[in-house]
């Protein structure tokens, strides 16, 4: 079975600084990779995917996300944090049937 | 593209009444949509993958007799929450699969309905 984790319930940082939101993941066959954002009271917002090919996957508002095999890793990057970056983040991993498994979210905190 | 709604975006509704729950996707077709239950602060937990023109298959532990899901069409899925009870107040939010032309399967990305935050009295 699948499974995604985000070791980090909550990361603070300060506007302008680099931001990084981690995530890992276990999978059997290639992994299917994505990165979702969700604000008060809303639905998720598609960040970005990894599929297959460059390891650096770039998406919408800014965000990467690099995808590490060796490590099982596909953390998510943003160089300059906002503090519009501010919301719920959520790793999340493709199985069998297009089910999503998503890990258990982690809060982001852009303070000005 | 690539937009989905839900309709109600909130519903209030007393103890042993019925809700049904609409999710569109606007702009595209979506033979597969995804329903999903997220309690505060917590992550997306699936409950049900809604099949256009057949059964919907349910997540362990997730009673298919209290929880209907019809997808009518390419475009609509519905969730209807039988003899709601206050245990089943929570934040429901769908999905649905857009799927590239050319790319069946390993390209499908979920998009997500805005959610609808159901509370039972």
């Amino acid at each position: 079975a699948q499974s995604v984790a985000q070791p980090e319930d909550q990361v603070n940082v300060a506007e302008g600084n680099p931001l990084t939101v981690k995530c890992t993941y276990s999978v059997s066959g290639n992994p299917y990779l994505f990165w979702y954002v969700q604000y008060p009271n809303r639905g998720l917002q598609f960040l970005l995917k990894y599929i297959t090919g460059d390891n650096l996957v770039k998406g919408s508002y800014g965000f990467e996300a690099e995808f590490n095999k060796s490590q099982t890793s596909f953390h998510l990057k943003k160089p300059s944090a906002l503090v519009s970056d501010s919301a719920l983040y959520f790793c999340a991993v493709r199985a069998a049937g297009n089910k999503l498994t998503f890990g258990g979210g982690t809060r982001v905190l852009v303070k000005p | 593209g690539a937009v989905v709604s839900q309709h109600p975006s909130w519903v209030i509704c007393k103890s042993g009444t019925s809700v049904k729950i609409e999710c569109r996707s606007l702009d595209f077709q979506a033979t597969t949509m995804f329903w999903y239950r997220q309690f505060p602060k917590q992550s997306l937990m699936l409950m049900a993958t809604s099949n256009e023109g057949s059964k919907a298959t349910y997540e362990q532990g997730v009673e298919k007799d209290k929880f209907l899901i019809n997808h009518a069409s390419l475009t609509l899925s519905t969730l209807t929450v039988t003899s709601a009870h206050p245990e089943d107040s929570s934040f429901y939010i769908c999905s649905a699969a857009n799927r590239p032309a050319g790319l069946a399967g390993i390209s499908d990305t979920q998009y997500f309905g805005p959610g609808t935050r159901l509370t039972v009295l």
